[in-house]
């Protein structure tokens, strides 16, 4: 494994709710990814980071935020979650040059 | 049209086969492409990368690019029913990697 962990691994929660998913990762690489994988549309990209405190928009970034104060921690935020963002999170690491290699996702379910 | 196109499946085979599982694309600036196995409930695990046109092997598994056809293959010789997962081609047009588009990914079953 690529020293990659999410958590939580699973959580159910309510319309309306905050959630925060946590990347944390053991590699010391610069880049980290959120993607969320839903039937029909493969895996999106969400928010990116590319350094300490540097993020990006993906393509599915609306409803969520990130945070990256540390080289080893990613955040994933939903500030107010909503049932269309249930889906599997994933979480993604590389260094400039190398493809990217993932964690084990996280089941959101939002009732 | 969408940018990676990728065959859903399910892909059934016997113990044994030879398995080809493909990917079109339509942007031509891709020049960096991926092959992720992904088994339920896993994350994607990388399997095979490769720059440009060309053939790449390892052990049983050989990644094809064919860029002038905007086509990547990936064949599995002597296939296992460990094989049996779902295959995502992702590809990038930067080296960084920084940006994937990813086809949908094919189911393949192997069968004992």
């Amino acid at each position: 494994d690529a020293g990659i962990t999410q958590s939580p691994r699973h959580k159910v929660t309510e319309t309306g709710t905050p959630v925060t998913l946590r990347c944390h990762q053991t590699e010391n690489h610069r880049y980290m990814y959120w993607y969320r994988q839903d039937p029909g549309h493969g895996l999106r990209l969400i928010h990116y980071s590319y350094g300490v405190k540097d993020t990006d928009k993906g393509e599915v970034s609306d409803g969520y935020s990130v945070s990256r104060s540390k080289t080893e921690d990613f955040l994933l935020t939903l500030e107010s979650a909503t049932s269309s963002q249930t889906s599997v999170y994933f979480c993604a690491i590389s260094e400039y040059g190398q493809p990217q290699h993932f964690g084990d996702g996280t089941r959101l379910s939002i009732l | 049209q969408k940018e990676v196109e990728q065959d859903p499946g399910p892909l059934s085979v016997p113990e044994g086969a030879i398995v080809s599982l493909n990917c079109t694309y339509s942007n031509s600036a891709f020049q960096y492409f991926m092959w992720y196995r992904q088994y339920s409930r896993k994350g994607p695990e990388l399997l095979m990368y490769t720059y440009s046109s060309g053939n790449k092997e390892d052990g049983r598994f050989t990644a094809q690019v064919d860029k002038s056809s905007k086509y990547i293959s990936l064949f599995i010789r002597d296939s296992q029913p460990s094989d049996s997962a779902t295959y995502l081609c992702a590809m990038s047009a930067n080296s960084g990697y920084s940006t994937l588009t990813f086809g949908k990914g094919t189911m393949l079953l192997v069968s004992p």
